[in-house]
């Protein structure tokens, strides 16, 4: 089975920092999906960003950015000019790409809480 | 075009009582996820439906949880005789289908347990 490791339960960065959240998975697949999810104090699961494992190039998204070394099996996340909306709990989560019964569930890290300092 | 709707947002049962907690995709979405979140843990898989079929119950407690998603109307997450160990965030998310990787989730339904 899949596992998903989130080492740091709680981090903290200055605003307009840099901050990088750690994430290390397990998994015997070649072909699968990571993601980043942001839970702010609403709770809402909002996905912040995916990296399809086949893709060397690793995703962007304006301020936020992965770093995937697949042959670590390491899924960072780094938020640059971090601002006081990105204060919120973050999950890394796996999915696998298979069609079998049980690849459409997302397997999800323990999360990382960040604080964003004035 | 409306998100994935829970609900109620907070649902309070003593002990021994049923919950349902309703969830309705979003438009043109037919397969739906239920995850829990316990305090201070990540979201935990517990089943996977399509229209009128479970995919995917792997997550699922064996005894008291079930779950639906009839033909018509939402899905349904039913836990009957709860106790206080199901206090916890319920959250569901809906696909439009297996080739799309993502999952859009709902707000959750907080269930308190006296």
């Amino acid at each position: 089975a899949q596992t998903v490791t989130q080492s740091q339960p709680e981090m903290s960065v200055q605003e307009a920092e840099t901050v990088t959240l750690s994430c290390t998975y397990d998994t015997s697949e070649s072909d699968y999906y990571l993601f980043w999810y942001k839970q702010p104090p609403s709770r809402q699961m909002i996905l912040v960003i995916r990296q399809e494992a086949y893709k060397q190039q690793n995703a962007t998204e304006n301020r936020f950015s992965v770093n995937f070394q697949k042959a670590a099996k390491s899924f960072s996340l780094k938020i640059s000019d971090s601002q006081l909306g990105d204060a919120a709990m973050y999950f890394c989560a796996y999915r696998s790409a298979g069609g079998w019964q049980g690849a459409q569930k997302l397997v999800f890290g323990q999360g990382t809480r960040l604080t964003i300092n004035p | 075009n409306a998100g994935v709707m829970q609900n109620p947002r907070h649902l309070v049962r003593r002990r021994g009582q049923e919950a349902r907690l309703r969830c309705s995709p979003m438009k043109g979405h037919s397969h739906v996820y239920w995850y829990r979140q316990l305090p201070e843990e990540g979201l935990k898989f517990m089943v996977y439906l399509q229209k009128e079929n479970i995919i995917d119950e792997s997550g699922m407690p064996k005894e008291r949880f079930s779950a639906e998603f009839p033909k018509e109307g939402p899905s349904i997450l039913r836990i009957q005789q709860v106790v206080r160990g199901d206090s916890a965030a319920y959250f569901c998310a809906s696909s439009p289908g297996t080739d799309y990787n993502e999952q859009f989730f709902g707000p959750g339904t907080r269930l308190t347990v006296l």
